[in-house]
């Protein structure tokens, strides 16, 4: 069973501070992508990675910034932190061509920005 | 540009009657669509997709491209399939997936 860890569950962070939000999947898939969940507004693409060191912006990258130095890690980092980015965030992996509908995603992390 | 609409936030219905999530899209081309679903407590999974024509806990969805719908049916609804759904739909090749806003299913005993 293919399984994405996300590495924090809750995290609360103060407005202005730099935050990582951490993803590994276990299943040597090559695309990555982070969502934002926020009720009313459903799933969000925020960046996408198809390769290492490869990234694209999805349709709300502003205020994020992604990295995936390896194949199994994709990061995604908020330079400087806001109210508005307060959210659940979820990352999802999936295989490249016509497996790539089946996304497998992790449990989310939940981000307070104070 | 691509778009899901589900035009329901919140559906609510007692076990044993039919449910249909209703879901919209707009795109030019052929596209392929899916149905997510996130129970309580539970991460977001695949739940059904329209190529495959199947039926996934007594859900199924059918694509009608004349009225570019892809609603999600199930004759008798039970208390476990309370959860959110989600329709998505992807354009051809390796695209991201793009998401509707949600529907939140509540079966009432």
């Amino acid at each position: 069973d293919v399984k994405v860890t996300q590495s924090s569950r809750y995290l609360v962070k103060r407005t202005g501070e730099k935050v990582f939000l951490e993803c590994v999947q276990d299943m040597d898939h090559e695309n990555m992508f982070w969502y934002r969940q926020d009720p009313g507004l459903g799933l969000r693409l925020i960046y996408f990675s198809y390769d290492v060191k490869m990234k694209e912006k999805g349709d709300i990258p502003e205020g994020y910034s992604v990295s995936r130095e390896k194949k199994e890690r994709f990061s995604l980092i908020l330079e400087s932190a806001s109210t508005n980015q307060t959210s659940m965030y979820l990352c999802a992996s999936s295989l490249p061509g016509q497996g790539n509908e089946k996304l497998f995603f992790g449990s989310g992390t939940q981000l307070s920005v104070l | 540009a691509q778009r899901v609409t589900q035009p329901e936030k919140l559906l609510s219905v007692f076990k044993g009657a039919p449910v249909e999530l209703k879901c919209n899209y707009s795109y030019s081309g052929s596209p392929e669509l899916f149905w997510y679903v996130q129970y309580s407590r539970q991460r977001l999974q695949l739940l059904l997709r329209h190529i495959s024509r199947e039926s996934i806990k007594g859900f199924t969805a059918d694509l009608n491209k004349g009225e570019t719908s892809f609603h999600l049916k199930k004759p008798f609804a039970q208390e476990e399939d309370s959860a959110m759904y989600y329709c998505a739909l992807r354009n051809s090749g390796n695209t991201p997936l793009v998401f509707g806003k949600g529907t939140r299913l509540s079966v009432i005993a």
